[in-house]
């Protein structure tokens, strides 16, 4: 079983809103990855948690805000997003951070800030 | 400065034949190599790997080839199938970096029936 799942699939809010991006994997990896892709463009690495510690922070604006309660959760907190930020929101896992280790993706958050 | 780079950005091939998507990289550390193939909508599925110490890795209809001299990788896809229809990425990762995944701008195979 290589599936990682994402939360809500699709969400839509406002500059002044609060929300949470959540992704859920029951592999055992204990390397959790956010990127965020915008249309036509590649995926861009924002976060990377290895053993529930933030290990990588692409300087990401702090509006952006990661949580690794646990081993298999990587939540991704957003408030005061600018419009901007519309794109989809990719998680990732792999079995660890080091060594030839794969990448797998998540199904995408689509996310659109008005 | 792109240190990953598939410089076409689209393909189109008949059913049957072969797809030959190409992708050239800058970093001479760069030592493992993944191919993702990306539906409308979807995360980017892992697909096929490569490690530097390699110069070709098959997996059923995939094919990945390794230049190292031209830093110069190639996905082979035969035979091509309707379903293959998706934005194929390279990407590629320095092992004394982690694991960051630089990825390429993506590849959009169209295969007709």
């Amino acid at each position: 079983d290589t599936e990682v799942t994402q939360t809500p699939k699709h969400l839509v809010m406002g500059m002044t809103n609060k929300k949470s991006l959540k992704c859920e994997q029951h592999m055992g990896h204990r390397a959790m990855y956010w990127y965020k892709q915008k249309a036509k463009k590649p995926p861009e690495l924002m976060f990377v948690y290895s053993y529930e510690k933030l290990s990588i922070n692409e300087s990401v604006p702090s509006r952006f805000s990661p949580e690794c309660p646990n081993s298999s959760l990587l939540n991704l907190h957003l408030h005061a997003l600018q419009p901007e930020d519309s794109a989809l929101y990719l998680c990732a896992s792999s079995r660890g951070q080091g060594g030839w280790e794969t990448q797998y993706f998540g199904p995408g958050t689509r996310l659109l800030v008005l | 400065d792109q240190q990953v780079k598939q410089n076409s950005p689209s393909l189109s091939v008949q059913e049957g034949r072969i797809s030959i998507l190409n992708c050239d990289y800058t970093n001479s550390m760069f030592d493992y190599f993944l191919w993702y193939k990306k539906y409308p909508a979807e995360g980017p599925t892992f697909l096929i790997s490569i490690s530097s110490i390699k110069d070709k890795n098959e997996d059923g209809r995939f094919t990945v080839f390794l230049n190292k001299s031209a830093k110069h990788l190639s996905l082979h896809i035969v035979p091509s199938q309707p379903g293959d229809s998706a934005v194929y990425f390279c990407a590629a990762r320095d092992n004394n970096a982690g694991n960051m995944l630089t990825f390429g701008g993506g590849t959009r195979l169209m295969v007709k029936p």
